[in-house]
Formats: structure tokens, C-alpha cells, sequence
């Protein structure tokens, strides 16, 4: 089975900075990989999303992600950040052979200081 | 204009009371799925259902209750056997197993149980 860590529970940047949040996967095979955004008492925004093809995919609100196989590793990363991307940041990974269900890390809460 | 709709954001209930959580999307997709959040926690899914008609447990199904007699509706039962029903319920949907594996999340339902 499937497994996603986020080592981060809790990241603090201040504004303007770049910030990079780490998640890990465990699968034999080529995952599907996914990046959601949680506002408090919201529900997920899907952020972006790497089935395969370029290891660098962009998504919205001007953030990336870099899938290495050889790290097992599926990092978010924004050159900028802005007080708005104060949030919970969730990794989540699919697998073929787990039908269309997805797997959740546990999160990142990212805090922004003025 | 498409999406999930989750009714009401807030509910509160008395201890040994059943209560059903409202989930319906006109995105028009097959497989539907509810999570449960608890603070600092990750998602953690309840049940999921593929097709009309059919669903499934997931991780922590006990005390809890779904049907799914339309593709756009997907109602949860909280009953009174769930031990700490107190949480953030999340409803999502997806393509389905012919389709992509992103999913879709409603605004979530916080329920509180006194």
C-alpha cells in the first residue's frame, strides 16, 4: 500500500521568502501525486496534480512541484510567498492498484510573518 | 457553475442522536468519497462509493452510515454508535476508475456532538 509523510507539521516563513514544503511517498511504481491547499474551516483546493511527462509541473497561485523518483519525493515549492498562502498544505498520492482512491499526508500548517 | 455542495457548514447535535450530513455535486462524477479531519490530523476516509448503488468502508467506517440512490448525492449518518463524532466532515468526488484521480472537496460540515 501507498504512504505519504510530511515531515513539517509546522513552517513559519516571512513574507517575500521562498518556501519549500517536503513530502515523501512510498509506492513500488510511478505514483500520481497531488498538491491540496486548506484554508481554516474550508474544504481542499487541488494546488496542482503530476500523473507523468515533465517532472516539474506548475499549478495555481503561482506554485510548483518537482517529482524525483530517485528520492521518492514530491516537494511544493513558491519563489514568493504571500500572507494569503497562510494555510494547511496536504500532499496526497494514487496508486493503480488502490482503484482511485488517494492517500493523505498529514499536512503542513504554513504560518506567514508580516 | 459545477461543484460540491455540503449542507449545513454547522451542526450541532445532542449525544445519542443520529444525524445525516448532506453531500450533492453536479460535476457528474461517478465515485464519491467522505473524510473525517480531526484537529492537527490528517484526512481520514469513512466510506467511498464508485457507482451508483454501491459503496464501500474505508478506514474508520464504524458508526457511521452512507446510500447513494443518485450519482449526485452521497449522505453521510453520523449514528449514535460513533464514539467522538465531534469533527470536520469533508465530502469529495472524482471521475471515477475511468477517469482522473483528482478529487474535488466540498466546504466541509463541522458537527458537534454534546
Amino acid at each position: 500500500a501507498q504512504s505519504v509523510t510530511q515531515p513539517d507539521i509546522h513552517i513559519t516563513v516571512s513574507e517575500g521568502a521562498s518556501l519549500e514544503l517536503r513530502c515523501n511517498y512510498s509506492y513500488g511504481a510511478t505514483p500520481y501525486l497531488f498538491w491540496y491547499v486548506q484554508s481554516p474551516g474550508q474544504g481542499l483546493q487541488l494546488l496542482l496534480k503530476y500523473f507523468s511527462g515533465d517532472t516539474l509541473v506548475q499549478g495555481i497561485k503561482g506554485f510548483e512541484a518537482e517529482f524525483k523518483r530517485s528520492q521518492s519525493s514530491f516537494n511544493l515549492r513558491k519563489p514568493s510567498v504571500h500572507w494569503s498562502d497562510a494555510a494547511e498544505y496536504f500532499c496526497a498520492v494514487g496508486a493503480n492498484n488502490a482503484g482511485n482512491m488517494l492517500t493523505f499526508g498529514g499536512g503542513t500548517r504554513l504560518m506567514v510573518k508580516p | 457553475d459545477g461543484g460540491i455542495t455540503q449542507s449545513p457548514k454547522y451542526l450541532f447535535r445532542k449525544e445519542g442522536q443520529n444525524v445525516t450530513l448532506s453531500c450533492e455535486q453536479n460535476l457528474n462524477h461517478d465515485a464519491m468519497y467522505w473524510y473525517r479531519q480531526d484537529p492537527g490530523q490528517g484526512l481520514r476516509l469513512i466510506y467511498y462509493s464508485q457507482i451508483v448503488n454501491d459503496f464501500q468502508k474505508g478506514d474508520i467506517a464504524e458508526g457511521y452510515s452512507v446510500s447513494r440512490e443518485k450519482k449526485e448525492s452521497f449522505p453521510l449518518t453520523v449514528t449514535s454508535a460513533q464514539k467522538n463524532p465531534t469533527a470536520f466532515y469533508l465530502c469529495a468526488s472524482s471521475q471515477g476508475l475511468a477517469g482522473s484521480y483528482e478529487q474535488y472537496f466540498g466546504p466541509g460540515t463541522r458537527l458537534t456532538v454534546t
